[in-house]
C-alpha cells in the first residue's frame, strides 16, 4: 500500500540533544511537509521542500533542520536549539500540484527527559 | 494573526442527527478550502474539498459549503455517526502562496453521542 511512514511513533529526548524524526513516502511525491501540533492548536508549518535538494523554512523552523536527499525522505532534525520541543510532528505529503490535498503520516510524539 | 478560525473548540451532537463544523478566514488570496479528520494519536485524515469557483460540494454524508462573500466555510455530516467522533480541522491554501502550503485552523472536537 502507498503512504507515509512515520518512525519512531514515540521519542525521548534529553535535554541538549539533537533527535532525527523520519518521514518515508512510497507515493512519488514532489512535495513534502513538515507540521508540528501542539495541544488546542491547529498544525503549524515547520519546514517544506517541493523538490529534491531544494527546500524552505514555514512559520516556525527556527530549532529545526531538514534534508532532502532523496524524493522517498524527508527526515526531521530536532536540535538542542529548539527550546520548547515536545510536541507531536506530522509529516505530510502531495504531488506538488495545488488542487491536491496532502497526505498525513501518523506523526510521532516528541518528549523530553 | 490568525487566517483560518475555527471559532467553537467542540461540539457534541446526537447520532443521526446533522454536525455542522464552521469555520471563518481573513485572507481573500485563499482558492482551496479543506477539511481534514483527526483520531487520537493519528495524522489527519483528508476529507473533502472546495474550490473557491463553487460554493458546495459532497461527497456521501458530507457537504462543504463556501460562503466567498462572508469568508465563511462550513462541513455539514448528516446523519452524524459515532465513528465520526474526531476532532477536524479546515486548511486554506492560496495558489498565489508557496505552492501547496496550508494553514490549519485550531480543529474543532465532535462528539457524536449513541
Amino acid at each position: 500500500d502507498g503512504g507515509i511512514t512515520q518512525s519512531p511513533k514515540y521519542l525521548f529526548r534529553k535535554e541538549g540533544q539533537n533527535v532525527t524524526l523520519s518521514c518515508e513516502q512510497n507515493l512519488n511525491h514532489d512535495a513534502m511537509y513538515w507540521y508540528r501540533q501542539d495541544p488546542g492548536q491547529g498544525l503549524r508549518l515547520i519546514y517544506y521542500s517541493q523538490i529534491v535538494n531544494d527546500f524552505q523554512k514555514g512559520d516556525i523552523a527556527e530549532g529545526y533542520s531538514v534534508s532532502r536527499e532523496k524524493k522517498e525522505s524527508f527526515p526531521l532534525t530536532v536540535t538542542s536549539a529548539q527550546k520548547n520541543p515536545t510536541a507531536f510532528y506530522l509529516c505530510a505529503s502531495n504531488p506538488g500540484r495545488v488542487s491536491q490535498p496532502q497526505h498525513f503520516g501518523d506523526g510521532t510524539r516528541l518528549s523530553i527527559l | 494573526d490568525q487566517q483560518v478560525k475555527q471559532n467553537s473548540p467542540s461540539l457534541s451532537v446526537q447520532e443521526g442527527r446533522i454536525s455542522i463544523l464552521n469555520c471563518d478566514y481573513t485572507n481573500s488570496m485563499f482558492d482551496y478550502f479543506l477539511w481534514y479528520k483527526k483520531y487520537p494519536a493519528e495524522g489527519p485524515t483528508f476529507l473533502i474539498s472546495i474550490s473557491s469557483i463553487k460554493d458546495k460540494n459532497e461527497d456521501g454524508r458530507f457537504t462543504v459549503f463556501l460562503n466567498k462573500s462572508a469568508k465563511h466555510l462550513s462541513l455539514h455530516i448528516v446523519p452524524s455517526q459515532p465513528g465520526d467522533s474526531a476532532v477536524y480541522f479546515c486548511a486554506a491554501r492560496s495558489s498565489g502562496g508557496s505552492q501547496g502550503n496550508l494553514i490549519f485552523g485550531k480543529g474543532t472536537k465532535l462528539s457524536v453521542k449513541p
